[in-house]
């Protein structure tokens, strides 16, 4: 079993859809959770950082943790076409002395938003 | 504020030749590290350095893959001989050294697409 879990999809959807993307994790030491959102050959930017349970919102994007259930979303409101791209999610344990271990990667997701 | 750069862009090599990669992480930035990143896969990291230190390197195939990060500030990584399986986009990627946990976001430079045929 792999530690993260994603849908590679792709996930079609209309201009103005909540779009939902999700993760599920094994690791029950993850207390460091990422959206990435990677576009056509481009590397990887930080789209959203929670830390441990609960939710994190930012303009249209919201993150979601839930650890109980070793469960992880994004929701996207009134997307756009410019969210077409790759979403990966990302993450990581507490490491020795304060640091964290290294990044763990979902699979992305592709989202292709249309006009 | 300037991105990573890596160079170069693009990279076709045929099986057994060895290439090699460049990266110059964010000024300021002590952290530096080299993913691989398979077609429909997510990135996965190769090594870790912090300053010119190495922090981990468990996932480098160590018999033809190389890394080294002198002064502290650039990078490359080097691939010899390479084989079929290595076509991947290689992406370097740098943060700050911090105490705070919070801090530690990586910034991703737009990677090295290598071909190996």
């Amino acid at each position: 079993q792999k530690e993260v879990e994603q849908d590679p999809g792709p996930l079609s959807v209309p201009e103005g859809a909540i779009v939902s993307l999700n993760c599920t994790y094994s690791n029950s030491a993850f207390q460091y959770f990422m959206w990435y959102r990677q576009y056509s050959r481009k590397g990887p930017e930080l789209l959203m950082y929670t830390y441990s349970s609960g939710n994190k919102e930012d303009g249209r994007f919201t993150a979601q943790v839930d650890k109980s259930s070793k469960y992880i979303s994004l929701f996207i409101r009134d997307s756009q076409p410019s969210d077409s791209a790759t979403y990966l999610c990302a993450m990581s344990a507490p490491g020795r002395g304060g640091a964290t271990n290294k990044l763990i990667f979902g699979t992305g997701t592709l989202l292709a938003v249309q006009p | 504020e300037a991105g990573v750069a890596q160079s170069p862009r693009y990279k076709i090599i045929e099986k057994r030749q060895s290439v090699a990669f460049w990266c110059n992480p964010i000024s300021g930035h002590a952290t530096l590290y080299w993913y691989q990143q398979i077609l429909g896969q997510g990135p996965k990291l190769l090594i870790q350095f912090q300053n010119n230190g190495v922090v981990d390197d468990s996932q480098l195939p160590k018999d033809r893959f190389s890394a080294e990060r002198l002064k502290g500030v650039d990078s490359t990584l080097k691939i010899q001989p390479a084989k079929l399986e290595d076509s991947a986009v290689y992406l370097c990627a740098s943060s700050l050294d911090s105490a705070d946990r919070l801090n530690e976001k990586l910034f991703f430079g737009s990677g090295t697409q290598l071909s190996v045929l």
